[in-house]
């Protein structure tokens, strides 16, 4: 399996609710990533996680809340989001945190906050 | 923060012809690597080149790396209309430990 599988795909929610965002892959990586991004613009990396412990944390507004429960699984958790968190969210995944590897993306989740 | 910057932004080809995007960045790395985006998908890691290396070639593309100018290239020949996508560069710090950054990536349309 040389995957990383995002759920949902689509994603429609409002400013209130409680959402979650969930990425899995079974390649054996070790680092994970979770980036956000806005239409035509680059990933803007959120979150690294390292064999299941966080690593960087780019001063992501407290509304995101990320998640590694074991080395396959990687979530991300959403709560009160703004109109403007609306993007394309990526999860990735690396052999390591190790400078040497490229990464393998997700097909990421089309987030839409109303 | 992104530190490659990718030239042009936009790119328009006809089918058949080469395409060649540029990437600049600033602080020294231990590799640089090429993504490609089909609109709205993820993103699928093309080539590394390490900054050891002058040239690197994967079928139909070809990377080079001048360190010393702080810039590489990629080379798409025979394009496809398959091609068109974005294409991001991203380098990788030699600070170990350090995430990829990701240039702001050229947006390649090839026409049929």
């Amino acid at each position: 399996d040389t995957e990383v599988t995002q759920t949902p795909k689509h994603l429609v929610m409002g400013m209130t609710n409680k959402k979650s965002l969930k990425c899995e892959q079974h390649m054996g990586h070790r680092a994970m990533y979770w980036y956000k991004q806005k239409a035509k613009k680059p990933p803007e990396l959120m979150f690294v996680y390292s064999y299941e412990k966080l690593s960087i944390n780019e001063s992501v507004p407290s509304r995101f809340s990320p998640e590694c429960p074991n080395s396959s699984l990687l979530n991300l958790h959403l709560h009160a989001l703004q109109p403007e968190d609306s993007a394309l969210y990526l999860c990735a995944s690396s052999q390591g945190l190790d400078r040497f590897y490229g990464y393998t993306f997700g097909s990421g989740t089309r987030l839409t906050v109303v | 923060s992104q530190q490659g910057e990718e030239d042009p932004q936009a790119l328009s080809i006809q089918e058949g012809e080469n395409a060649t995007m540029n990437c600049s960045y600033k602080t020294s790395i231990n590799n640089l690597q090429w993504y490609r985006q089909n609109s709205g998908r993820g993103l699928v890691h093309l080539i590394l080149i390490r900054s050891n290396e002058r040239e690197k070639h994967s079928g139909r593309l070809r990377v080079t790396l001048d360190t010393s100018k702080k810039s590489s290239s990629l080379l798409i020949t025979a394009s496809r209309a398959a091609d068109t996508a974005s294409y991001f560069c991203a380098t990788s710090p030699n600070d170990a430990g350090t995430p990829l950054v990701f240039g702001k990536g050229t947006r390649l349309s090839v026409i049929a």
